[in-house]
């Protein structure tokens, strides 16, 4: 079974900093695909970025990148320029390729990470 | 475009009760999930659809609770009877058919059992 790890329950950075989450995975495949989601107060889960495992380019997405470190099983998230809004509950999640039988698209979460921003 | 809804957004119920969540996709969406986070935690997947069949309920506690997908839109949650330890965010999501597609979840109903 396919397992996430966030081995940071929490995290802090000055607005206009930069921070990075970490994520760890561990599968036997090699079609899948990360998120990384964001959770702020309401509840209400956010895509953030995705990454498809096949693609060796890192994802990005405005002030959000990761480091995709496929043969180390690593999935990390760099907030650039963070801003108040970004506080919230971050999850990394793992969802199977193809080869995952009609179940893919099932998400597997971490933890989680509480990111506090300081103004 | 209209988000993935739910109802209620909170319950309270006593331990043995039963309750009922309600669940409605974005349009489109052949695929449903229901997650449970327990807090603190991340969520953990209970049951999937496609279209109106199971996919995956591998995790669901058969024993107390139940869903249905009918006609392969709405979707409801049931729990019967519920115990102290199912007190969570039920979260519901969205998503197109097809590996790596976005997920796109409802906002939850909190339940807390007493």
């Amino acid at each position: 079974a396919q397992t996430v790890t966030q081995s940071q329950p929490e995290m802090s950075v000055q607005e206009a900093e930069t921070v990075t989450l970490s994520c760890t995975y561990d599968t036997s495949e090699s079609d899948y695909y990360l998120f990384w989601y964001k959770q702020p107060p309401s509840r209400q889960m956010i895509l953030v970025i995705r990454q498809e495992a096949y693609k060796q380019q890192n994802a990005t997405e405005n002030r959000f990148s990761v480091n995709f470190q496929k043969a180390a099983k690593s999935f990390s998230l760099k907030i650039s320029d963070s801003q108040l809004g970004d506080a919230a509950m971050y999850f990394c999640a793992y969802s199977p390729g193809r080869a995952g039988g009609t179940s893919y698209g099932k998400l597997t979460f971490g933890q989680g990470t509480i990111l506090t921003v300081h103004p | 475009e209209a988000g993935v809804a739910q109802s209620p957004r909170y319950k309270i119920i006593e331990k043995r009760q039963s309750v009922a969540f309600w669940c409605n996709p974005i349009s489109g969406h052949a695929t449903l999930y229901w997650y449970q986070q327990i807090l603190g935690q991340g969520p953990k997947l209970l049951i999937q659809f496609q279209n109106n069949g199971v996919v995956d309920d591998s995790q669901l506690p058969k024993d107390r609770f139940s869903a249905e997908r009918l006609k392969g839109v709405d979707s409801t949650l049931k729990i019967q009877p519920a115990k102290l330890e199912d007190s969570a965010v039920y979260l519901c999501a969205s998503s197109l058919w097809g590996q790596g597609a976005e997920a796109f979840f409802g906002q939850g109903t909190r339940l807390t059992v007493v």
